[in-house]
């Protein structure tokens, strides 16, 4: 089974509105970690967001906050007020484990901002 | 601050060949990993080294190796390239410890590897 589920291939968004970002997990470990990376077209993962398996809250950082469901095996990312800068491929993934060695990672979702 | 830095940045090779990548990590950081990213697909975990000692090792064959050195720099080697072994290798550091916040694993622009 995937450990990482992204079902959005492409998605678009009109410029200033939100837009959310799918990913649903699959493990067995009661401590992981899920991360948020935005990837440009020259190749440079950057981090945006984490959220821990026992974090209470949702994860929140400037105009990205990770809608994080549990029960439902989701970590969905939203951002908020897309600029034209958004634009990217957005990859969603997973640390099993507090140490982990390894992330796994989904297949991606292409986002475009529509001016 | 420095990010992760990699070198070289794009690499031309020949079927058959050998290949050394290497990867510098956001100072501070002991830990290394290593992914392949083929196109359209996410990355994929090759390596893991923490204090110069290999600690996680993904799904991939023996041609490819991976070291780090005390200065926790590292380098990826690719024997007997494949086409197939046409990629982006991206090159992750990390600070390990005992809070889970502290393992967010950062990125260098990875190298660009065609195989011909």
């Amino acid at each position: 089974a995937q450990k990482i589920t992204q079902t959005q291939p492409g998605m678009f968004v009109q410029e200033k509105e939100a837009v959310t970002l799918d990913c649903t997990y699959d493990t067995s470990d009661p401590s992981y970690g899920l991360f948020w990376y935005k990837q440009p077209s020259s190749g440079e993962m950057i981090f945006l967001i984490y959220q821990g398996s026992y974090d209470q809250q949702n994860a929140t950082e400037g105009r990205y906050s990770l809608n994080f469901q549990k029960a439902r095996k989701s970590a969905n990312l939203v951002i908020s007020a897309s600029q034209l800068g958004d634009s990217a491929m957005y990859f969603c993934a997973m640390r099993e484990g507090p140490t982990g060695n390894q992330f796994y990672f989904g297949t991606g979702t292409s986002l475009t901002v529509i001016p | 601050d420095a990010g992760v830095t990699q070198s070289p940045t794009h690499l031309i090779k020949t079927r058959g060949q050998q290949v050394t990548l290497r990867c510098s990590p956001i100072s501070g950081h002991k830990s290394v990993s290593w992914y392949q990213q083929v196109l359209g697909q996410g990355p994929q975990f090759i390596f893991q080294y923490y204090e110069k000692e290999e600690r996680g090792r993904g799904n991939f064959p023996d041609r490819f190796s991976a070291r780090q050195f005390p200065n926790y720099s590292s380098e990826l080697n690719v024997n007997a390239l494949l086409l197939g072994d046409s990629a982006l290798y991206l090159c992750a550091s990390s600070a390990i410890g005992s809070s889970l916040a502290k393992n967010i694993q950062y990125f260098g622009a990875g190298t660009r590897l065609s195989v011909l």
